[in-house]
């Protein structure tokens, strides 16, 4: 089966603090691509990220990095220095591929909702 | 950069009637997709659309739910009579060959009363 699961629910932290979301997947799947979308309060989908399976190699972008580690079906993603801005949830996402890739539909987990204190 | 639009923001509706949500996906997309979010809770798939059909369809697309693709370049869901419980963010994403990312819409939000 195919699945994302987001352990943390809620997190909390004071601006400048570093936080790292989980996100560990399930598939059967040899290609896959894993994403991170971040929802703020207005409700849009912000893509931030995507991941191919075949590169586990980790991924900085300013404040933001990725760190894809195959052999734990993880990828996690860590905030540095956080700031109010960044308060929103954050979904961990898996592309499933039917054969036909034909579908290729994203299976969310149910999010992380970070708030960030000044 | 092309965008996926989708139209309205924001619908209100009395339950039982029939709703249709409307999207434009970026043009040289193939692949097209709803997804619906009610409110607190996670991203879940509806239905995905390819070569004028539709590919996929989870258990939550039942007969209450259509989708069609009427003139090449909308891409729309319709709900024939609606629930409380379609109250939700329904979001559309098309998809180029090739890759597997999506993109999505704004996100339609859906009130039934």
């Amino acid at each position: 089966a195919q699945k994302v699961t987001q352990a943390q629910t809620e997190i909390s932290v004071v601006e400048k603090e570093d936080v790292t979301l989980d996100c560990v997947y399930e598939t059967r799947d040899t290609t896959y691509y894993l994403f991170w979308y971040k929802q703020p309060p207005s409700g849009e989908l912000v893509f931030l990220i995507r991941r191919n399976s075949f590169d586990e190699q980790n991924e900085i972008s300013g404040r933001y990095s990725w760190n894809f580690q195959k052999s734990t079906s993880s990828f996690n993603f860590t905030i540095t220095a956080s700031q109010v801005v960044d308060s929103a949830v954050y979904f961990c996402a898996l592309n499933h591929m039917n054969y036909g890739g034909a579908t290729n539909k994203l299976i969310f987990g149910t999010g992380t909702l970070l708030a960030v204190q000044p | 950069e092309p965008e996926v639009t989708q139209t309205p923001s924001h619908q209100v509706t009395q339950m039982g009637q029939e709703v249709i949500l409307r999207c434009v996906p970026i043009s040289n997309h193939l692949y097209f997709y709803w997804y619906r979010q009610i409110l607190g809770q996670k991203v879940e798939f509806l239905v995905s659309f390819y070569n004028n059909e539709i590919s996929e369809k989870s258990e939550i697309f039942d007969d209450q739910f259509s989708v069609e693709r009427p003139d090449g370049s909308n891409f729309t869901l319709k709900i024939r009579s609606t629930k409380l419980e379609d109250s939700a963010m329904y979001f559309c994403a098309s998809r180029p060959p090739g890759t597997g990312e999506l993109f999505f819409g704004e996100g339609s939000r859906l009130t039934v009363l």
